[in-house]
């Protein structure tokens, strides 16, 4: 199975910060690579896929990049909604395989 | 709107069974792939098991397989997953997730999740 892994494991920042969030893959996956947010009860919501399509509905301050192993998500202007935890997923191969997850605490 | 409900989780002994559903809202559940995944306390998440919109494609991770089954009863918009032979490396938050086509394609997603059932292996 692929392996992903995502850096950092947790971070503290300021409303207004921008935030960028790294994932990277053991092997190549192409443009493959989803992004979600998850908060503690709540059903995860998917915010990017295909590395950098943002799924409707998804503010613009969310924003994804990268390809081949090294992905990331960035969070431009931190709202108060936005506290919470983000992992990545890969979908190149089955199975799908997921990071462990960034938590985005508030500073 | 689409909504994910899932429902069946709890505490069971090891070696027991449980039937977890996930009830959808706003989609006809048919037409779309449909997966489990898992999340144990302090691990990351894992898909255990994928069905397509058909019916006819499965997937299991082989940390289930020939213990639990994925089905679907689209009659009722309904997917299911039958879990047999419970470890306590088993308990784990239970997700539904909805990909946006009928089958599961590579490079993929899932647009829509639910909100979890727990299911703890205890003794």
């Amino acid at each position: 199975d692929i392996q992903m892994t995502q850096a950092p494991s947790s971070l503290s920042a300021y409303v207004g910060d921008r935030v960028t969030i790294t994932c990277r893959s053991s092997q190549y996956i192409s443009s493959h690579l989803n992004w979600y947010q998850h908060k503690p009860g709540k059903a995860p919501k998917l915010l990017i896929y295909l590395s950098s399509t943002l799924e409707s509905g998804v503010p613009s301050r969310f924003s994804g990049s990268g390809s081949a192993t090294h992905f990331t998500l960035t969070i431009n202007s931190l709202q108060p909604d936005d506290f919470a935890t983000y992992f990545c997923q890969q979908s190149y191969t089955t199975p799908r395989t997921f990071g462990q997850g960034t938590k985005v605490e508030l500073k | 709107e689409v909504q994910l409900v899932e429902s069946g989780g709890g505490l069971v002994q090891p070696g027991g069974s449980l039937r977890l559903s996930c009830e959808a809202s706003g989609i006809t559940l048919r037409r779309f792939a449909m997966s489990w995944v898992r999340q144990a306390p302090g691990k990351r998440l894992e898909c255990v098991s994928t069905i397509s919109g058909s019916g006819n494609s499965t997937y299991y991770a082989d940390s289930v397989k020939g213990r639990f089954t994925i089905s679907r009863d689209n009659s009722k918009n309904t997917l299911y997953l039958q879990m047999n032979s419970l470890r306590a490396e088993d308990t784990a938050v239970y997700y539904c997730a909805k990909d946006p086509t009928i089958t599961i394609i590579g490079g993929g997603h899932s647009d829509y999740w639910g909100q979890g059932t727990l299911v703890t292996v205890s003794s």
